[in-house]
């Protein structure tokens, strides 16, 4: 399994709030990604990282910031927490950008906005 | 991008062999294809992927049209630890795949 951690796995959080999400990595790849899952909507792209300091947008990039200060480590910000934004984060990572890579997953942090 | 097309569920018995289709009629000649699966309550997992040949792993086959219009995806003998959503995505870049709503597929004892 490749190395990848995400903390924290559960949060509940007021409206509002700010929260942050953290990806760890272990395995020394370039790319990172942060999806969110929501019911009836499968996986999809929020920001995604192509080095340090390197951070793009994905599809739904509104009301998310990202940071990558080392290789290993890819952070996901929701400066002021919405109910929409009540969902299952996931962190991915791949070696290359190129579409021959297969992506790994994190386990998966499920945030709650009350 | 090109999109797909899969069943919404599927079951296969046990020790069964598993085949979930995928359309994917307005393929690129570059896109590749690619199958993840999600078991509950986990991030997905990738199972394969290929462009014009088909392909083997531990895990699984993929059969791919001549046409690439389609592929299939074959589980040789499902296991209930198969039982997931599997998806089947087009890609041309590793930061751009997205992700459908997949095919349930429940492994019945």
């Amino acid at each position: 399994d490749a190395g990848i951690t995400q903390s924290p796995r559960h949060k509940v959080t007021e409206t509002g709030t700010p929260v942050t999400l953290r990806c760890h990595q272990t395995e020394n790849h370039r790319y990172m990604y942060w999806y969110r899952q929501d019911p009836g909507h499968g996986l999809r792209l929020i920001h995604y990282s192509y080095g340090v300091k390197d951070t793009d947008k994905g599809e739904v990039s509104d009301g998310y910031s990202v940071s990558r200060s080392k290789t290993e480590d890819f952070l996901l910000t929701l400066e002021s927490a919405t109910s929409s934004q009540t969902s299952v984060y996931f962190c991915a990572i791949t070696k290359d950008r190129g579409a021959n890579n297969e992506q790994y997953f994190g386990p998966g942090t499920r945030l709650t906005v009350t | 991008d090109a999109k797909t097309t899969q069943p919404n569920s599927m079951e296969s018995n046990e020790e069964e062999p598993v085949h979930l289709p995928c359309n994917h009629s307005t393929i690129s000649g570059t896109d590749y294809i690619h199958w993840y699966r999600q078991l509950p309550s986990q991030g997905p997992e990738y199972v394969i992927h290929g462009l014009t040949s088909n392909v083997n792993n531990r895990m699984a086959s993929l059969a791919i049209a001549e046409d690439r219009k389609s592929s299939t995806l074959i589980l040789h003998r499902a296991t209930l630890r198969d039982a997931a959503v599997y998806y089947c995505i087009l890609s041309l870049r590793a930061n751009n795949l997205f992700f459908g709503t997949g095919t349930r597929l429940t492994v019945i004892p």
